[in-house]
């Protein structure tokens, strides 16, 4: 049964520190990993990854992927109190016998909150 | 440029009625995925459309259908509701290039709150 995994499950940081949130996986046709942000309802896109070892960077966002060893990391510097959120790890795999289109199997998610 | 429509935004159904709730994708995606989030269960796969064929489908029970149309937007139905289908559905687009989304990955939309009484 495909998995994904994120730990924490929920912190609690001060503006200016910097967080490490964790996603590993185990999902059969792995396509690509996406990170999102959700504050309310509609979750936000963040990044996309589909090379091991080759960071993304988005401002104080940055994120990258081991294949090998199934996981991903989304790291956030200088954080700041709208950085409050969940965030969500997904995987995108092949779904049945489809050769095209994906499904995306979601983490838990983590819970940060950034206190002033 | 405009983002992935829901509507509505909330309904009330009784047990045993059915719904139908819809998405408008982004202008120029052809694919439209929809997910079922809970408190217990997180977000769920429940099916993809693109050019109006259903390409992938979730683990839910055939009470769950949908279909898309030429202008790519979609709708979703469940009959013989229960109280377990209380959730915020939430519909995504993307741009498609070959087995992955395009580069800004999948959008989703604010979603529909159901709630089952």
């Amino acid at each position: 049964e495909d998995k994904v995994v994120q730990s924490p499950l929920s912190l609690v940081v001060h503006e200016g520190d910097t967080v490490t949130l964790n996603c590993s996986y185990e999902v059969t046709n792995f396509r690509s990993l996406l990170w999102y942000k959700q504050e309310k309802k509609a979750p936000t896109f963040l990044f996309m990854l589909t090379s091991s070892g080759i960071e993304k960077k988005s401002g104080r966002l940055s994120s990258i992927l081991d294949k090998k060893e199934l996981f991903s990391i989304l790291n956030i510097t200088a954080t700041q109190t709208g950085d409050s959120a969940v965030y969500l790890c997904a995987v995108g795999a092949r779904s049945g016998d489809m050769e095209y289109g994906n499904k995306l199997v979601f983490g838990a998610g983590t819970i940060l909150r950034v206190k002033s | 440029k405009a983002g992935v429509t829901q509507t509505p935004r909330y309904l009330i159904k009784t047990r045993g009625q059915q719904v139908t709730l819809s998405c408008s994708p982004i202008s120029g995606h052809r694919s439209v995925s929809w997910y079922q989030q809970t408190p217990g269960q997180g977000l769920q796969f429940l099916f993809e459309y693109f050019s109006e064929t259903q390409r992938n489908k979730g683990n839910f029970p055939g009470r769950f259908s949908g279909r898309q149309f030429s202008n790519s937007r979609s709708e979703m139905n469940v009959s013989t509701l229960e109280l377990g289908d209380s959730a915020l559905y939430l519909c995504a687009s993307s741009l498609v290039a070959g087995t992955l989304p395009g580069a800004g990955g999948y959008t989703f939309g604010s979603g529909t709150r159901l709630t089952v009484v």
